[in-house]
């Protein structure tokens, strides 16, 4: 079955980066797009980019342009998102989910990483 | 961006209600809209894609319909399991956007 497997949760500084990663399994990882989605504390969904795993063909959200990259290591079927200057209002539980490559629905999610940005 | 909005905001139902979530989009945004329910502390499940297709596996009292800007969620026989917050995302262009969603309250 499809899992998306994530790393676990993180604490850091304002102005510090975070690295969360996803690995895929159950599906061949080239043949779907990963995204990757955040939900702060009561809120709701906030798409912040994708990825093609096959080419790295990727897009994000301007709101975090200049400070989001998103990859992925074909070898190990995983993606990663890096977020740089983090500030409290990056807290946050950060989900990656799979879309077809056909469309930009999200089929199966990941079981989230929490962030925390504190001092 | 576009933007989306659901009404009502909260709704609170008995088991076996027909219930009814509104989700509009800020332009056109054809048949590429999804919905998304998410439980309390629980990771957000896929329910339709493309406006009005089930996922699989999704009970079939959840029907979703519209076009254009405005698409409907409903589920015919509310259900204890169905408490939950309700979300619609458009899939039209990037950046992918979601509505604000909708907590029923059983």
């Amino acid at each position: 079955q499809v899992q998306l497997l994530q790393s676990g949760a993180e604490l850091r500084n304002p102005g510090a980066s975070v690295k969360v990663s996803c690995k895929a399994s159950g599906y061949s990882f080239t043949d779907s797009y990963i995204h990757w989605v955040r939900q702060a504390p009561g809120q709701g969904l906030e798409w912040m980019g994708w990825i093609n795993p096959n080419n790295g063909g990727r897009n994000y959200a301007q709101k975090f342009q200049g400070r989001v990259t998103v990859t992925r290591d074909t070898s190990i079927s995983t993606a990663y998102i890096e977020l740089t200057s983090l500030s409290f209002d990056d807290t946050a539980v950060y989900y990656c989910a799979k879309s077809p490559k056909t469309a930009y629905n999200f089929d199966h999610w990941g079981l989230g990483t929490l962030v925390t940005v504190s001092s | 961006d576009i933007q989306m909005t659901q009404s009502p905001s909260s709704l609170s139902a008995f088991v076996g209600d027909r219930v009814t979530i509104t989700c509009r989009a800020s332009q056109s945004i054809s048949g590429y809209l999804n919905w998304y329910q998410q439980k309390p502390g629980k990771v957000p499940k896929a329910l339709i894609f493309s406006a009005s297709t089930l996922q699989t596996g999704v009970p079939s009292r959840f029907s979703g319909g519209g076009s254009g800007t405005e698409f409907t969620l409903t589920i015919s026989s509310l259900q204890p399991e169905d408490f939950a917050t309700y979300y619609c995302q458009q899939s039209y262009t990037f950046p992918l956007t979601f509505g604000p969603g909708t907590r029923v309250d059983i």
